[in-house]
């Protein structure tokens, strides 16, 4: 089945640096979006990128697709102590509307 | 701004019991979906809900599982005779149209003994 799967990586960053995430996934793809998860809390929609766009920006949050490498990746700037979270990449199939989500990357900033 | 809210946020039962788990989506949402987490893996689908009916499901959906729309607000998933392995955070999300943003409750963890 359809998943996106993330690099396997847990980031520890001091605050101000940036922070990139990998996400990479097996099919054809409608959109891939990136989800924020707070420990134990439900997940926070952050960007959706559809499979007919290469780059995306919200605030300091920079999203691209590679649909050739079936890849994506979130880049955070300047990162803040309140971006500590799990990030999670869901990646939705054209005709569907479920996410598949990935393992997800636990991302800490240090004050 | 509106949310999706769930009740309760912890339920513990034993197994075999019948649990009912609530979610109320966002009023203007068309689409209704469940979402379970296994500590320490990933968000998994289980099943998505439009116009009064199952629209899509996961191999995990099976039949110890149900879910009902019993009012305008309420969204309910239903797991007849719950196992050990069906303890989990589970997760109700609502959106306004299909395939894109999902907004997410805060969850229910389900304990199952």
């Amino acid at each position: 089945s359809q998943q996106g799967e993330e690099d396997p990586q847990a980031l520890s960053i001091q605050e101000g640096e940036n922070a990139t995430m990998n996400c990479s996934y097996k099919t054809s793809i409608n959109n891939l979006q990136w989800y924020r998860q707070n420990s134990g809390r439900g997940l926070v929609h952050l960007i959706l990128i559809r499979s007919n766009e290469r780059e995306k920006h919200s605030g300091r949050l920079r999203v691209t697709l590679d649909t050739s490498k079936k890849s994506s990746s979130l880049l955070i700037t300047a990162s803040r102590a309140a971006d500590t979270a799990s990030y999670f990449c869901a990646t939705v199939v054209s005709g569907n509307n479920r996410l598949a989500f990935g393992k997800g990357n636990q991302v800490v900033v240090i004050p | 701004e509106p949310e999706v809210t769930q009740t309760p946020s912890h339920q513990v039962t034993q197994m075999g019991q019948e649990v009912i788990l609530r979610c109320v989506p966002i009023s203007n949402h068309l689409y209704f979906y469940w979402y379970r987490q296994i500590l320490g893996q990933k968000v998994e689908f289980l099943v998505s809900f439009y116009n009064n009916e199952i629209s899509e499901k996961s191999e995990i959906f099976d039949d110890q599982f149900s879910v009902e729309r019993p009012d305008g607000s309420n969204f309910t998933l239903k797991i007849r005779s719950t196992k050990l392995e069906d303890s989990a955070m589970y997760f109700c999300a609502s959106s306004r149209q299909a395939g894109y943003e999902q907004y997410f409750g805060p969850g229910t963890r389900l304990t199952v003994t």
